[in-house]
C-alpha cells in the first residue's frame, strides 16, 4: 500500500495563475481533508469529504474549491493564487467516524506551494 | 479560544532526560485525544492515541485529563532520535471527524 500520495511535491506559482493539488489514498478511507501548514499557524483545516461525492468547509476554505468525484482522490483548486496561500499543504485521509479512539488521520508527504 | 493550545517550546533536553508536554483543549464534547510526530518537513505521523485510562508504549506515556481538559505526554529516557515536533490533536463529537491540531511543541534532545 502507498498510503496517502500528493502530487505534486513542489510548485511555485505567480499571483492570478490556478492550480490543482492532487491526493491518492488506497486504504478505501470515506474520509478525506486538506490542511495547510505555516509557521506558528499550525495545522488548519481547509476542506474536507466525508465520502465520494461530498465536500464541506473546514476552518481556512477561502481561495480554494475542492472535489471528490472518486473515493480514492481529492482535488484542491486554487483558482487565483495569492501570496497568501504561500503554505505546505497536507492531503490526509480516515476511515472511522469520530469518537472511534483507534482511529486516526494518515497523512501524505505534503505540497510546498510558494506564490510569488 | 483555540481549540487546542500547546506550549510551543522550543524544549532542549539531553540524552536520558525525561520530558513532558501538555496540550489543553477549550471543548468539553471533545472526544477523541491523539499526539502526533512532526520531522522537520515530513508530514505528521501518529504517536499514540490517548485513553481515559492512560496509556504507555515503551518510553512513551500518555494522560487525559477530562476534568482540567489536558493531555500530557511523558517521554523517559530520551534519545537523539526523538528530537521532533509534537503535536496534539482532539476531535469533536458534534463536528464530524475533524481533527483540531495543536500548533505543535519543539523538542530538541542533545547529546
Amino acid at each position: 500500500n502507498a498510503g496517502v500520495t500528493q502530487t505534486p511535491k513542489f510548485r511555485v506559482l505567480k499571483t492570478g495563475q490556478s492550480m490543482t493539488l492532487l491526493c491518492a489514498q488506497d486504504m478505501n478511507h470515506e474520509y478525506m481533508y486538506w490542511y495547510r501548514q505555516d509557521p506558528g499557524m499550525g495545522l488548519r483545516l481547509i476542506h474536507y469529504s466525508v465520502g465520494e461525492g461530498t465536500t464541506a468547509k473546514g476552518e481556512v476554505p477561502d481561495g480554494y474549491n475542492v472535489s471528490r468525484l472518486k473515493k480514492q482522490n481529492f482535488l484542491l483548486g486554487l483558482e487565483s493564487a495569492a501570496p497568501s496561500q504561500t503554505s505546505v499543504y497536507f492531503c490526509a485521509s480516515s476511515y472511522s467516524l469520530a469518537g472511534a479512539s483507534t482511529d486516526t488521520q494518515y497523512f501524505g508527504p505534503g505540497t510546498r506551494l510558494t506564490v510569488l | 479560544r483555540k481549540e487546542v493550545e500547546q506550549d510551543p517550546g522550543p524544549f532542549n533536553v539531553p540524552e536520558g532526560a525525561t520530558v513532558a508536554f501538555n496540550c489543553t483543549y477549550s471543548n468539553s464534547a471533545s472526544q477523541s485525544f491523539f499526539w502526533y510526530r512532526q520531522d522537520c518537513r515530513k508530514e505528521p505521523k501518529l504517536l499514540m492515541s490517548v485513553y481515559s485510562s492512560g496509556n504507555e508504549d515503551g518510553r512513551f506515556t500518555a494522560q487525559l485529563n477530562r476534568a482540567s481538559q489536558y493531555i500530557s505526554l511523558l517521554i523517559r529516557d530520551s534519545k537523539l532520535s526523538d528530537s521532533a515536533t509534537y503535536l496534539c490533536a482532539v476531535t469533536r463529537s458534534n463536528t464530524g471527524n475533524q481533527f483540531y491540531f495543536g500548533t505543535g511543541t519543539s523538542l530538541t534532545v542533545i547529546p
